[in-house]
């Protein structure tokens, strides 16, 4: 079976230092995995999807990026950290499209101060 | 790009309650998931239903795809049933991920 998994589960972290947050799927190949965002503890909203290795689309313009080093690894970073930035980031996959149905990781608190 | 409306925004019952949750899109939509947030923020997967009728235990979910809306219904609530309800559609158009709607907050009381 397919398992997600993100760390940390939690992140204080200053403003203007640098961020790495990983994601990490098994038992899938080639799958499409995807960066939301949730602030304020209602609704999420897509930040990135990657199709596949070094293949990364952004949705939203922001102090964000994304690498997707490996198949089944995608990685949120940032080289400065905003106050904006707070919130609960979660990754998700698909198994090739995003037509079929997407199963979401536990996700990463962060907190910016 | 496509918009997700879900109501009610808040609904407070009580254990034993049914209720039905609404979830209306304006566009067409090639996938259609329903989730439950719980207290420590995961989101659980209840249902795959871009079209048709699905039943899980006390949870069902009917999605009429030509009318733009899809419902989940809740019977016997239990106090383990509160948190976020979210809808979220794949619209096949633009952004490659699904639009979510704000959610319904649940609180069932004891």
């Amino acid at each position: 079976s397919q398992t997600i998994h993100q760390w940390p589960a939690t992140l204080v972290q200053p403003v203007g230092s640098p961020l790495s947050l990983e994601c990490t799927v098994e038992g899938t190949s080639n799958p499409n995995l995807y960066w939301y965002r949730q602030a304020a503890g209602r609704g999420l909203q897509l930040l990135f999807y990657s199709i596949g290795i070094d293949q990364i689309s952004s949705e939203v313009p922001q102090n964000l990026s994304a690498s997707r080093p490996q198949d089944r690894q995608f990685i949120l970073s940032s080289k400065k950290l905003l106050l904006s930035d707070s919130g609960f980031y979660l990754c998700a996959w698909t198994e090739v499209s995003s037509y079929n149905e997407q199963f979401f990781g536990p996700g990463t608190r962060l907190t910016v101060l | 790009g496509i918009q997700v409306e879900q109501s009610p925004p808040d609904l407070i019952l009580q254990e034993g309650a049914n209720s039905t949750l609404r979830c209306n899109f304006s566009d067409s939509v090639n996938n259609l998931q329903w989730f439950h947030q719980n207290p420590w923020g995961q989101l659980i997967n209840l249902f795959y239903i871009p079209s048709g009728t699905k039943q899980n235990g006390r949870l069902s979910a009917t999605t009429v795809a030509t009318e733009r809306y899809s419902l989940l219904y809740i019977s016997s609530s239990q106090t383990t049933d509160s948190g976020v309800y979210f809808c979220a559609v794949y619209s096949g158009g633009g952004a490659d991920g699904l639009t979510f709607g704000k959610g319904t907050h649940l609180i069932i009381q004891p």
